[in-house]
């Protein structure tokens, strides 16, 4: 057990929808990162948050989007959803912004019709 | 895009045998991490190696770390049924520091025949 849960377990969209998917770090873990993860893929790095401000952003567009909470919850909002969506989301809480060890949610499996 | 590739794809060995399997990647780094995934779920973190290091031990885990051929290598020692999973490579890349935007390769795929 890693200590960061994210919600829900599994979702089902239809194109052109938004979904949000949430993720809760570790206290005291001010830093967290979103991946997407096609299947059969390595995870892909959508972006980072620390301290609630956007710290890094991968290859994605901006309908991407993200928040972090003073309680060390986040979210991962997407917009106008389209069937390459279709992934595992993972977030991951790192303890200080020094780096080392990532700490893995167990992940969101949207699927988009 | 990604930066590592890990080699081979998928790897089948009986249990007690020794596991390797390689990641390549393409620029300069801070460290290297190899995490291991199960099923298609979330990740597990089994060893950081620094870009100034070349050999690391965890248990029956042992990393290294070739920087001027950008390579790394992990191998599992007698390996067990439960090892079998997806192991990844990521790296920190050099150029990034400071966001920790951390780049998965491809995986191996293991399976331990018990």
């Amino acid at each position: 057990e890693t200590g960061v849960t994210q919600s829900p377990t599994h979702l089902i969209k239809t194109r052109g929808q938004q979904v949000t998917l949430r993720c809760s770090s570790q206290s005291g873990h001010n830093t967290v990162s979103w991946y997407q993860q096609a299947l059969g893929q390595g995870p892909q790095f959508i972006f980072q948050y620390y301290r609630e401000e956007e710290n890094g952003r991968g290859n994605f567009p901006p309908r991407f989007s993200g928040l972090q909470f003073p309680n060390y919850s986040s979210e991962l909002n997407v917009n106008a959803l389209e069937l390459d969506d279709s992934a595992l989301y993972l977030c991951a809480s790192i303890p200080s912004r020094l780096g080392n060890e990532q700490f893995f949610g167990p992940g969101t499996r949207l699927t988009v019709l | 895009s990604q930066q590592g590739e890990e080699d081979p794809q998928a790897l089948s060995i009986q249990e007690g045998e020794n596991a390797t399997m390689n990641c390549s990647y393409k620029t300069s780094i801070n460290n290297l991490q190899w995490y291991r995934q199960n099923s298609g779920r979330g990740l597990v973190h089994l060893i950081l190696i620094r870009s100034n290091e070349r050999e690391k031990h965890s248990g029956r885990l042992r990393v290294t770390l070739d920087t001027s051929k950008k390579s790394s290598s992990l191998l599992i020692t007698a390996s067990r049924a439960a090892d079998t999973a997806s192991y990844f490579c990521a790296t920190d890349p050099a150029s990034t520091s400071g966001t920790y935007k951390y780049i998965f390769g491809t995986g191996t795929r293991l399976k331990v025949l018990a």
